[in-house]
């Protein structure tokens, strides 16, 4: 049982290129989200999405696409790169309904962006 | 809007001693979720506890205690036998009902010193 696969885990980016970086789950959770990680500034969601078809903005969606085509698979996409993106980037995910019983995380993406 | 506060950037205990980490929230729900999350310099994000806003006693797990506060809004973390594998930093999160989305505080960095 993988859980929560991210990739890359580490990329560097140049200011203006477009990249997509890769979350699968194999746990059938409905609910995925992504956070962004800033030091001082804890977590903050990008996007999140309640099934295949439904995706929704978080705080700090600006900057970010995301899809969900399958239950398993929910990509972010960043269209243009800028440095303000330089994060650690980190997928989630749990069943719907069950948030109270904590999320899977996976394990995070660092992406600086020069 | 549900906030989290963590009042304490920085933290350190010595080995065998005991800390508190702190956290405060702010929600108009009636059911809710609270957890701490354990992150390590590995950057795995790991859930050490979890408390329902129902239950009146505070959730413990082994050297890892909780001191739940409901009308204070209050929601600390109580390390016992502190371990020089518990340095990382430690996130406070909220989840309101069973379907919101988890919202973190900006994180204490505990270091516990030999």
């Amino acid at each position: 049982n993988a859980g929560v696969t991210q990739t890359p885990k580490f990329q560097v980016l140049k200011t203006g290129q477009s990249m997509t970086l890769q979350c699968a789950q194999d746990m059938n959770h409905e609910y995925m989200s992504w956070y962004r990680q800033d030091p001082g500034m804890g977590l903050r969601l990008i996007h999140y999405s309640v099934g295949a078809g439904i995706t929704d903005q978080g705080e700090v969606p600006n900057g970010y696409n995301v899809s969900r085509s399958t239950t398993e698979d929910f990509p972010l996409r960043l269209l243009s790169a800028a440095p303000s993106q330089t994060s650690v980037y980190f997928c989630a995910s749990t069943e719907l309904g069950q948030g109270g019983y904590g999320y899977t995380f996976g394990s995070g993406t660092r992406l600086t962006v020069v | 809007a549900q906030t989290v506060t963590q009042s304490q950037p920085e933290m350190s205990v010595q080995e065998a001693e005991t800390v508190t980490l702190s956290c405060t929230y702010d929600t108009s729900e009636s059911n809710y979720y609270l957890f701490w999350y354990k992150q390590p310099p590995s950057r795995q994000m790991i859930l050490v506890i979890r408390q329902e806003a129902y239950k009146q006693q505070n959730a413990t797990e082994n050297r890892f205690s909780v001191n739940f506060q409901k009308a204070a809004k209050s929601f600390s973390l109580k390390i016992s036998d502190s371990q020089l594998g518990d340095t990382a930093m430690y996130f406070c999160a909220f989840i309101g009902g069973s379907q919101g989305n988890l919202i973190f505080g900006k994180g204490t960095k505990l270091s516990v010193k030999p």
